[in-house]
């Protein structure tokens, strides 16, 4: 089966820096995604990654390792347009590549 | 260019009723999918396709029917409405793995309320 870790929530402070953990299970990885999610609206596409390795794309910037399970997202110069939902998905290609989904990071901007 | 474009917006449902939610895509995508999200549960699979003429269950299947006559769309069915159904629904859909990287793209989604 498949199993996506990743904490609920998470504070941070404007113009910090903040790094979202997620771990996951699977029997046939075949990449993983970062979504982000403001409330209220539909999910988009942050990153992908399906090597081990940092993908850096402006404030955002993803890492993968495969033989340990995870990955995680790291925001940089945080702003207040950042608080959203930040979510985990795999691929899984046993599974005709189904993409499932982690419940979530719920990340909370103070000023 | 539209994207996903899901309909409707929002609905509400009387137990027992059925209705079906509409997805269409003009990205010449072959994937495409229906997830569900409920607070605390993230986005569910409920069923996908990976081309027309093929679908298959995801994690949540049951009470929930799909088809794909098409490459552009993928309506999703309801038989019987149920309490258990109230949800936010999104369609996503993406090009299919041979593609290297398969971003999803999703709809704007659509509020259920089952009454």
């Amino acid at each position: 089966g498949q199993n996506i870790d990743q904490p609920t929530e998470m504070t941070a402070t404007e113009g910090a820096i903040v790094q979202i953990n997620c771990t996951y299970q699977t029997s046939g990885f075949n990449g993983l995604f970062w979504y982000q999610q403001h409330a209220g609206e539909a999910p988009t596409f942050l990153s992908y990654n399906v090597l081990d390795g940092l993908e850096e794309k402006g404030r955002f910037s993803s890492f993968l390792s495969r033989s340990k399970g995870y990955s995680y997202l790291l925001l940089k110069e945080l702003q207040m347009k950042d608080s959203a939902s930040y979510l985990c998905a795999v691929r899984d290609q046993d599974r005709d590549d189904k993409i499932i989904f982690g419940k979530g990071t719920r990340l909370h901007i103070l000023p | 260019n539209a994207g996903v474009t899901q309909t409707p917006k929002f609905q509400v449902l009387k137990t027992g009723q059925s209705m079906t939610l509409q997805c269409a895509q003009d990205m010449n995508h072959e994937y495409m999918s229906w997830y569900r999200q409920d607070p605390g549960m993230g986005l569910r699979l409920i069923h996908y396709s990976v081309g027309a003429g093929i679908t298959d269950q995801g994690e949540v299947p049951n009470g929930y029917n799909v088809s794909r006559s098409t490459t552009e769309d993928f309506p999703l069915r309801l038989l019987s409405a149920a309490p258990s159904q109230t949800s936010v629904y999104f369609c996503a859909s993406s090009y299919s793995k041979d593609r290297g990287n398969t971003e999803a793209f999703f709809g704007q989604g659509t509020r259920l309320t089952v009454v």
